[in-house]
């Protein structure tokens, strides 16, 4: 695959449940970031991956959102016990090496029912 | 803590005709990247300019140019010989130059753009 790739395209849960999405870097790279964007609004950075270590996950809005990264690829962020606020575009974006272009996926859009 | 503003929610503009966007931002840093990217429906983020602080010379590609004020820390996109395809949302980001910062982008609200035929 060329691009960074993200799954489910689309998730609609129930308020309470928990959820997991998975993001796909492009091989090779070795940073990784989530975002997230909510209706009209710009991107709020989440948290950032160096390898599989976690500098800065200070975007993480609370304790029911984690994210991991194995083998220094894969990704995945976690939601606990959903909220309808959580609804939201959820956007990965990977990056070959400090100071190079971030290269985004097409997003994971959540809706919390 | 670094911010991106971006106050015109919409913009529209007659195909073939020029349009700007505006963005300012905050910072302490001297050195810093600053960013547009383009968002289309498909909600892939694609990176449209990009513009170094230390950099005293407006960044262009194609039909895209900036105008870069550091002492003003302002930051507008002026988008030339509009097409149908350049309507998107557009966002304004600052980045970092410190390395224990990795490639965080600080983003803007966003100006939605429409082209009219």
């Amino acid at each position: 695959g060329a691009g960074v790739s993200q799954s489910p395209s689309n998730k609609v849960t129930e308020k309470g449940k928990d959820v997991e999405l998975r993001c796909d870097p492009i091989s090779g790279h070795t940073a990784l970031y989530w975002y997230r964007q909510s209706l009209g609004q710009g991107l709020e950075f989440l948290i950032y991956f160096q390898g599989n270590s976690a500098p800065d996950k200070s975007g993480l809005p609370s304790d029911r959102f984690s994210a991991e990264r194995t083998g220094g690829s894969v990704s995945t962020l976690t939601i606990q016990r959903t909220q309808q606020e959580d609804s939201a575009v959820y956007l990965c974006a990977s990056q070959r090496r400090w100071g190079s272009p971030l290269h985004f996926g097409n997003g994971t859009r959540l809706t919390v029912t | 803590a670094q911010t991106v503003t971006q106050s015109q929610p919409e913009m529209s503009v007659q195909e073939a005709e020029t349009v700007t966007l505006s963005c300012t931002y905050d910072t302490s840093e001297s050195d810093y990247y600053l960013f547009w990217y383009k968002q289309p429906p498909s909600r892939q983020m694609i990176l449209v300019i990009r513009q170094e602080a230390y950099k005293q010379q407006n960044a262009t590609e194609n039909r895209f140019s900036v105008n870069f004020q550091k002492a003003a820390k302002s930051f507008s996109l002026k988008i030339s010989d509009s097409q149908l395809g350049d309507a998107a949302m557009y966002f304004c980001a600052y980045r970092s130059s410190t390395y224990n910062q990795g490639g965080k982008l600080i983003f803007g609200q966003g100006t939605e753009l429409s082209v009219k035929p």
